[in-house]
């Protein structure tokens, strides 16, 4: 079985502050993990995800996150946060040879002027 | 660049009334899901297509919802009647190949915003 959780359904930071929104993972199988970002009534857009290889991946928009097997987690983070960032966030996981996806709850990120 | 089309954007209708949604996936992609998404959760699988077949509708409340993908292109999710918590939005998200594979990302619609009354 697998399945996400997203600690923090609402985070708020200062612009030029660190981001960082957490996401762990239980998974029986070697997981692949996606990071989506999700603009107010709009669709989900893949911002970064880990399939196999490096476990720092990079993404669109400066985001980046770690694959950190000991810790099942896949924390994603900015080093320095625009307004434009202002929007929920969903950590989803899936597998090999698997098409479908497991989404967390959301974290919503709020970005103070 | 190709994107996945839905339409209506937003849908307010009376409970026990029948409302339908449309979603046009990139072209070629041959998987296609319908997630229902209600707020403040995450989004959460309703039916996945194959092609023109159901591979997946173990979340579908067959009662009320039907999906359908006739010619294995556009697809149609389909609520009657519908009710009060059924409010939500739905989106629809294709994927590029046509079997389970080592990796498949998912591209998003905009979504149909419903609002049951």
């Amino acid at each position: 079985a697998q399945s996400v959780t997203q600690l923090g359904s609402h985070v708020s930071v200062s612009e030029g502050a660190l981001v960082l929104l957490r996401c762990n993972y239980s998974s029986s199988v070697p997981p692949y993990l996606f990071w989506y970002v999700q603009y107010p009534n709009q669709g989900l857009q893949l911002l970064l995800k880990y399939t196999t290889g490096a476990t720092l991946v990079k993404g669109i928009n400066g985001f980046e996150a770690e694959f950190k097997k000991s810790e099942t987690s896949f924390h994603l983070t900015k080093p320095s946060a625009h307004m434009s960032d202002a929007a929920e966030y969903f950590c989803a996981v899936s597998r090999y040879n698997f098409n479908k996806f497991y989404f967390g709850s959301g974290t919503k990120l709020n970005v103070k002027p | 660049e190709a994107e996945v089309a839905q339409s209506p954007r937003y849908k307010i209708t009376e409970k026990s009334q029948a409302v339908a949604f449309w979603c046009d996936p990139i072209s070629g992609h041959a998987t296609l899901y319908w997630y229902r998404q209600i707020l403040g959760q995450g989004p959460e699988l309703l039916v996945q297509f194959q092609d023109e077949s159901v591979v997946d509708d173990s979340q579908l409340p067959k009662d009320r919802f039907s999906a359908e993908r006739l010619k294995g292109v556009d697809s149609t999710l389909k609520i009657q009647p519908a009710e009060l918590g059924d409010s939500a939005m739905y989106l629809c998200a294709s994927s590029p190949t046509g079997a389970p594979s080592s990796y498949n990302e998912q591209f998003f619609g905009p979504g149909t915003r419903l609002t049951v009354l």
